[in-house]
């Protein structure tokens, strides 16, 4: 089991420049979540997806960020334009059973610095 | 307004005793609520969860408790070791799931 894949780890942009991470879930896992940490806020909840849909995408901050999630085994956070104000390190998650009753699995992050 | 608290951002204690975490919660009834673990430029790894009708869930070195009626959490790790140095995190399971800012875990030989 490889766990949730995610890349970049770091990623040092400009700010106005497109931003695309990737996840790869767990195989098998229904759900994949995306969260962002910082130190002023802690880690937040951007969106959900339930079998590729998304669910819940109450905590994406504006129109500047997109998610995306093809088939059951990629997914694409996308900023554009990035703003400084988007430096955090964000996360993806999965679990197997659709709800948020059962464990989250993460990766181990991407690094996001937009200068 | 909704907010999740942990105790205190670091805690420090010697080898051998026992760690105790706070998460306290307010104007949210969750129906479970989990325990993770990060280590620096890690993602959150899960320890516990335990039901809002639990009292008290137990994994090797590791309790945790649950009280609704005082919305707290307490996460105990007892004969600590400098291996569990890392940050705790609480969240609660509501209609999705909140995390606390963590409580920053060090344990001195």
């Amino acid at each position: 089991d490889a766990g949730v894949i995610q890349s970049p780890r770091h990623e040092v942009t400009e700010m106005g420049q497109e931003v695309t991470l990737r996840c790869k879930p767990i195989s098998g896992h229904n759900s994949l979540f995306w969260y962002r940490q910082t130190m002023m806020r802690g880690l937040e909840l951007l969106i959900y997806f339930n079998n590729n849909v998304p669910i819940d995408d109450s905590g994406m901050p504006e129109d500047r960020f997109s998610a995306k999630m093809p088939n059951a085994s990629f997914s694409t956070l996308k900023i554009q334009p990035s703003e400084p104000r988007d430096s955090a390190v964000y996360f993806c998650a999965s679990n197997p059973l659709g709800s948020y009753n059962s464990p989250l699995h993460f990766g181990n992050g991407t690094r996001l610095t937009v200068t | 307004s909704q907010k999740i608290e942990q105790n205190s951002e670091a805690l420090n204690i010697q080898e051998g005793k026992t760690a105790t975490l706070t998460c306290n919660y307010t104007n949210y009834s969750p129906a479970y609520l989990q325990w993770y673990r990060q280590d620096p430029g890690r993602g959150p790894v899960f320890l516990l969860l335990i039901r809002e009708n639990e009292k008290e869930k137990r994994k090797e070195r590791l309790k945790v408790t649950f009280d609704t009626t005082l919305k707290q959490s307490l996460f105990h790790i007892t004969a600590s070791q400098p291996a569990d140095s890392a940050t705790y995190l609480c969240a609660l399971v509501v209609n999705d799931m909140r995390f606390g800012a963590g409580t920053r875990l060090t344990v001195k030989p």
